[in-house]
C-alpha cells in the first residue's frame, strides 16, 4: 500500500536551533515529492518538488534533500515566522498523478 | 504566479442552505481541480478530483449528490454542499494543477460553519 509518513508530528525549537523534519514515503512509483508549508487557516503554500534521489532544493533557511525512501526538509536557525505546519505530498508515477500527502508536522519556533 | 484564488473564505449558514465555493485558477489554465476537507490539526482529506468539462470523481465515501462540483472552464471550479448540516462545518480547501505538471498550487481555503 502507498504510503507517507512524516515526523516528528510536532517539533517546537529555540530560534536559531536547526533541526530536520522526516518525510518517508514507501510507494509503487515515485514522479516526485512536494513539500508544502501551511498557516493556520489558510491553505497549503507550495515550496519545494524533488524528483529523483539525490536531488536538494534551498529557500531561504530551507533546504529539501530527496533519497530513495525519505525526503528530509532542513531549517538552519529557524525563526519565529517559520512557525507553520510543513506538508509532505508524493505524487504516484502511475495512476493519473495520484497524490499522497503526510499528516503534516507541526513547527513551533520560539523566540 | 500559479495563484489560485478561493471565495468565499468564510461562511456561516443556516442547516438546510446550499453553499456554493468558487476556485479560480488567475494565470495559468487549471485542467484539473482537486476539493480537500481538513479536520482541525488534521491533514487534507480528498473530496474529489475534476477535470475541465467531464463528471468529478468522488473518492470513496464521499457523497456526490451532497457535494457539487462543476469544472465549466479552464480557470473556475464550484463546489456546492447542498442542505448544509451541522457536520458538514469544516474547512475546505481547493488545489488546481496544469496540465502536464504534477505541482497542486492550492487556494487559500473556506471556513464553513452550519448553525
Amino acid at each position: 500500500e502507498d504510503q507517507v509518513t512524516q515526523s516528528p508530528e510536532a517539533l517546537r525549537l529555540q530560534e536559531g536551533e536547526s533541526s530536520s523534519l522526516n518525510c518517508s514515503y514507501t510507494v509503487s512509483g515515485l514522479r516526485g515529492l512536494f513539500w508544502y508549508r501551511q498557516d493556520p487557516g489558510k491553505g497549503p503554500e507550495f515550496l519545494f518538488t524533488l524528483y529523483s534521489a539525490g536531488e536538494e532544493k534551498e529557500k531561504e533557511r530551507l533546504k529539501a534533500t530527496l533519497t530513495k525512501k525519505e525526503s528530509f526538509l532542513h531549517i538552519t536557525a529557524p525563526k519565529p515566522e517559520d512557525s507553520a505546519t510543513y506538508l509532505c505530498a508524493v505524487v504516484l508515477s502511475t495512476g493519473g498523478f495520484k497524490t499522497i500527502f503526510g499528516a503534516g508536522t507541526r513547527l513551533f519556533v520560539k523566540a | 504566479g500559479a495563484v489560485v484564488s478561493q471565495h468565499p473564505s468564510r461562511v456561516i449558514c443556516k442547516s438546510g442552505t446550499s453553499v456554493k465555493i468558487e476556485c479560480r485558477s488567475l494565470d495559468f489554465q487549471a485542467t484539473t481541480m482537486f476539493w480537500y476537507r481538513q479536520f482541525p490539526k488534521q491533514s487534507l482529506m480528498l473530496m474529489a478530483t475534476s477535470n475541465e468539462g467531464s463528471k468529478a470523481t468522488y473518492e470513496q465515501g464521499v457523497e456526490k449528490d451532497k457535494f457539487l462540483i462543476n469544472h465549466a472552464s479552464l480557470t473556475l471550479s464550484t463546489l456546492t454542499v447542498t442542505s448544509a448540516h451541522p457536520e458538514d462545518s469544516s474547512f475546505y480547501i481547493c488545489s488546481a494543477r496544469e496540465r502536464g505538471s504534477s505541482i497542486q498550487y492550492f487556494g487559500a481555503g473556506t471556513r464553513l460553519s452550519v448553525l
